[in-house]
């Protein structure tokens, strides 16, 4: 079975700071890895994912993730962030096969930016 | 648009009085899931299906029930509501096809049991 951790329940920052959200898991067999965002009163949106290959995955909106399987994390970076960036940040991980049945959810990070 | 339809999106309701949560997705997507969302604990999936007529139990099923009679629709069904219930409930799907491992979520439904 996988399971999820995210380090930091609460991350305030301020606008054009850099950021870290740290996620580790656990898994005694190959995953996927995932970050999703869940704007104010909306659903969770795919944020970026790893699946194979590189180890340093990129969204569109300036976010990265490094897949460090030594150390079982998968920490999400912005170099600098935006007021819009304010959102809780999920990391999900399930085993790494297309039937796939489980995605495990971590405990979400809020993150909050101060103007 | 792709989209996982919720309803309703807000209900208050009473201990014991039978509710119903729709879900229905307009992409084909065989594998269907719930889950509900509670602070400091982050998502929890209660049932899933691969497809029709096919579902199975997630991490947290008691008090919940579901059916996937038609691929589009997968309602969640609380027979007999309890205040522990109260959350914010996610129904999500995606496809079984290679390559696709993405979930898409629904808005959300937040359901409050007195």
């Amino acid at each position: 079975a996988q399971s999820v951790t995210q380090l930091d329940s609460q991350v305030p920052v301020f606008e054009e700071a850099p950021v870290e959200l740290r996620c580790n898991y656990s898994s005694s067999v190959s995953v996927y890895l995932f970050w999703y965002v869940q704007y104010p009163n909306q659903g969770l949106q795919l944020l970026l994912k790893y699946l194979s290959g590189s180890t340093l995955v990129e969204s569109i909106n300036g976010f990265e993730a490094e897949f460090n399987k030594s150390q079982t994390s998968f920490h999400l970076r912005k170099p600098s962030v935006h007021i819009s960036d304010t959102a809780e940040y999920f990391c999900a991980v399930s085993e790494a096969f297309q039937g796939a049945q489980k995605l495990v959810f971590g405990q979400g990070t809020r993150l909050t930016i101060n103007p | 648009e792709a989209q996982v339809t919720q309803n309703p999106r807000y209900l208050i309701t009473v201990t014991g009085k039978k509710l119903t949560v729709t879900c229905s997705q307009n992409m084909n997507h065989e594998y269907m899931s719930w889950y509900r969302q509670d602070p400091g604990l982050g998502l929890r999936q209660i049932y899933y299906s691969m497809n029709v007529e096919v579902t199975d139990k997630g991490d947290v099923p008691e008090g919940y029930k579901v059916s996937r009679k038609e691929k589009r629709n997968f309602p969640l069904i609380l027979e007999s509501p309890s205040p522990n219930q109260t959350s914010l409930y996610f129904c999500a799907s995606r496809s079984t096809s290679a390559g696709a491992n993405v979930l898409t979520f629904g808005a959300g439904s937040r359901l409050t049991v007195l």
